[in-house]
């Protein structure tokens, strides 16, 4: 199956400054789904992009579906306690199973 | 309503036992998965349904893990003579009918196992 690698694996930020995690791919992705999974919790699905060149945004979220469909990243705008986690990116690679990354864990200090 | 729920949330077995997951899937969703999550990790795919139909199995590590879906509702993992590196949090997600498009998929909380 479709392989997805994301960087970096932990960030530490203040709060308030911006944050951005990244998923990439060697080959054609034809969707990328973003969970976000708070420390002991279970991953809670985000969004979906399909398009090439898509951009979504959700509040402080924007979520970017590269030109090729080879790579895509979350950016968080001044970030708050409440936004640490890990952000796993997805791809069901065209069936119904999906692949996920290592994730980002967000670390956030007040 | 209500979302996916699994029992027990925490299960710790000694090497050799066997061991029964359960998942409740949201009412109405036709597909479920079960993933291994280790610590640190992504969750890695282990079994899909489409309500009772077993489709896939190709996660699966090896001929001790079972799963099964007789209703097309909950779903029971089953591991039997347990291993060490069988300790995981093993989750259960539930979503309609989708294609690669248009799925969103619903997590339980998921149950940690720990072998000793």
């Amino acid at each position: 199956g479709q392989q997805v690698m994301q960087i970096p694996q932990y960030q530490h930020v203040q709060e308030g400054e911006d944050f951005t995690t990244y998923c990439n791919s060697s080959t054609t992705l034809s969707n990328i789904q973003w969970y976000k999974q708070r420390p002991g919790g279970h991953p809670v699905f985000l969004i979906q992009l399909v398009k090439s060149g898509e951009v979504k945004k959700q509040k402080r979220l924007t979520f970017q579906f590269g030109e090729a469909k080879k790579n895509s990243s979350l950016h968080i705008t001044a970030t708050q306690t409440t936004d640490v986690g890990t952000y796993f990116c997805a791809t069901t690679g065209g069936s119904y199973i999906p692949t996920f990354g290592r994730g980002t864990s967000l670390i956030v200090h007040p | 309503g209500a979302g996916v729920s699994q029992s027990p949330r925490y299960k710790v077995a000694k090497r050799g036992q066997d061991v029964a997951l359960r998942c409740d899937p949201i009412s109405g969703h036709v597909s479920l998965f079960w993933y291994q999550q280790a610590l640190g990790q992504g969750p890695e795919f282990l079994t899909y349904f489409q309500n009772e139909a077993q489709l896939d199995k190709s996660g699966l590590p090896s001929d001790r893990f079972f799963a099964e879906r007789p209703e097309g509702s909950v779903s029971t993992l089953k591991i039997q003579r347990t291993q060490q590196e069988d300790s995981a949090v093993y989750l259960c997600a539930s979503s309609l009918v989708g294609d690669s498009h248009t799925y969103t998929q619903y997590f339980g909380p998921g149950t940690r196992l720990t072998v000793l």
